[in-house]
């Protein structure tokens, strides 16, 4: 059975900052995605990273990076630089391969208060 | 990216009737489409596995008469919530694969549906 875990309902993180958010997970497919997705109080899902099961390096992509530690199972995200607007919901998410159907499944969620 | 769209966006409805919502993929085919239902200040749970020209796939302890699902073209799924009732009311949100399981960004969000049953 896939599963994900994020422990961390809420956090606070000055502007500017840099701030890492949690993620674990739990899977049997030797392949699969990683995700994380921004929500922000409209509701819609935001795609920030992308971190394959394979890929040798974490992924970046802006400000935005994935601490992938594949032995530990976890998928951190770390925020560089905090801005105002990073303030909202952020899920993990994890695509299983074949055996998981393909599905991905979500996170409980973190919420992130940026500080001014 | 790729752009999928729900509609309608936001819907009240009285208790006992039906309500339902589309999903479009609308510069890709999708042979895929997955609803979610969140609830305010939760997670995103799958409620069910929808692919073209097929019966939907449901999640453990989600109603398939309850939810009926309908894929009936690449590009279009609905979601028809039956006799509704206010504990159904909630954010759905819509999700269509690309057939290209090679790219990494090969699921797209809808910017989902507020459902109030009063």
């Amino acid at each position: 059975a896939q599963k994900i875990t994020q422990t961390q309902p809420g956090m606070f993180v000055q502007e500017k900052e840099a701030v890492t958010l949690d993620c674990t997970y739990d899977t049997s497919d030797p392949s699969y995605g990683l995700f994380w997705y921004k929500q922000p109080s409209s509701g819609e899902m935001i795609f920030l990273i992308y971190q394959g099961s394979y890929d040798q390096q974490n992924a970046t992509e802006g400000r935005y990076s994935l601490n992938f530690q594949k032995a530990r199972k976890s998928a951190n995200l770390v925020i560089s630089a905090s801005q105002l607007g990073d303030s909202a919901m952020y899920f993990c998410a994890m695509r299983g391969g074949n055996t998981g159907g393909f599905k991905t499944i979500f996170g409980a969620g973190t919420r992130l208060f940026v500080k001014a | 990216g790729a752009v999928v769209s729900q509609h309608p966006s936001r819907v009240i409805c009285k208790s006992g009737t039906s309500v339902k919502i589309e999903c479009r993929s609308l510069d890709f085919q999708a042979t895929t489409m997955f609803w979610y239902r969140q609830f305010p200040k939760q997670s995103l749970m799958l409620m069910a596995t929808s692919n073209e020209g097929s019966k939907a796939t449901y999640e453990q302890g989600v109603e398939k008469d309850k939810f009926l699902i309908n894929h009936a073209s690449l590009t279009l799924s609905t979601l028809t919530v039956t006799s509704a009732h206010p504990e159904d009311s909630s954010f759905y949100i819509c999700s269509a694969r690309d057939q290209d399981l090679l790219r990494k960004e090969t699921q797209y969000f809808g910017p989902g549906t507020r459902l109030l049953v009063l």
